[in-house]
């Protein structure tokens, strides 16, 4: 069965420091990856996504992640961070399976991100 | 637009009460998504339908129950809950269903909705 590994549950930084939240997956096949954030009071909104290709992919609002397929590993880092990122990120994994068997999305627990300004 | 909207936002019930959650897209999307998230939780997908048909059941006690009229809509019909049931409930899509059958399973990217407070007394 697939699962996902936050290691963080909660990170404390200030505004300009550098963030990496880490995500692990398992799971032997291909995937597709992806983070939400989730702001205070708000639904969840997606930050990127990776299907293929390029390992490193750029999403909104400054973030980026690097998939590491060796690593089983789906990082997310930006580079200066900033009071509005304060929110909880989730990592979410899809397996690709092909003749219609499922695909269901696995997040997570998630990562509680605190910006002091 | 990818913009999923449901209605109500809150929600406040007794345990007696029946009611139902609305989701609605507009985006063309062929797969429709229940999840559950309990406070400081990771979402639980309950319900998908592909192609307007339920195609998984995540072990979901029947006091739920989900309806598709349409491909753009999406009702989670509630009845007898317990208070353990408060959740916030999201509804999601996406354009491609993992569980077509003849495409295969190929995931795509699912867009959520801000979901329904749910409190049940």
């Amino acid at each position: 069965a697939q699962s996902v590994s936050q290691h963080n549950h909660h990170v404390i930084l200030s505004e300009a420091a550098s963030l990496e939240l880490g995500c692990n997956y398992s799971y032997g096949g291909t995937v597709n990856l992806f983070w939400y954030v989730q702001y205070p009071g708000q639904h969840l909104q997606l930050l990127l996504k990776y299907f293929s290709g390029d390992p490193l992919v750029k999403g909104i609002k400054g973030f980026e992640a690097e998939f590491i397929k060796s690593k089983f590993s789906f990082n997310l880092r930006k580079p200066s961070v900033q009071w509005s990122d304060t929110a909880e990120y989730f990592c979410a994994v899809n397996a690709v399976r092909y003749g219609g068997s499922q695909g269901n999305l696995i997040f997570g627990k998630g990562t509680k991100l605190s910006v002091k300004p | 637009d990818t913009e999923v909207t449901q209605t109500p936002k809150h929600l406040v019930m007794g345990m007696t009460n029946k009611k139902s959650l609305k989701c609605e897209q507009h985006m063309g999307h062929r797969a429709m998504y229940w999840y559950k998230q309990k406070a400081k939780k990771p979402p639980e997908l309950m319900f998908v339908y592909s192609y307007e048909k339920l195609s998984i059941n995540e072990s979901v006690p029947s006091r739920f129950s989900p309806e598709c009229p349409n491909s753009s809509l999406l009702n989670l019909h509630l009845h007898a809950l317990q208070p353990e049931d408060s959740a916030l409930y999201l509804c999601a899509s996406s354009h491609r269903s993992p569980y077509s059958g003849l495409a295969g399973g190929l995931a795509d990217t699912q867009y959520f909705g801000p979901g329904t407070r749910l409190t049940v007394l």
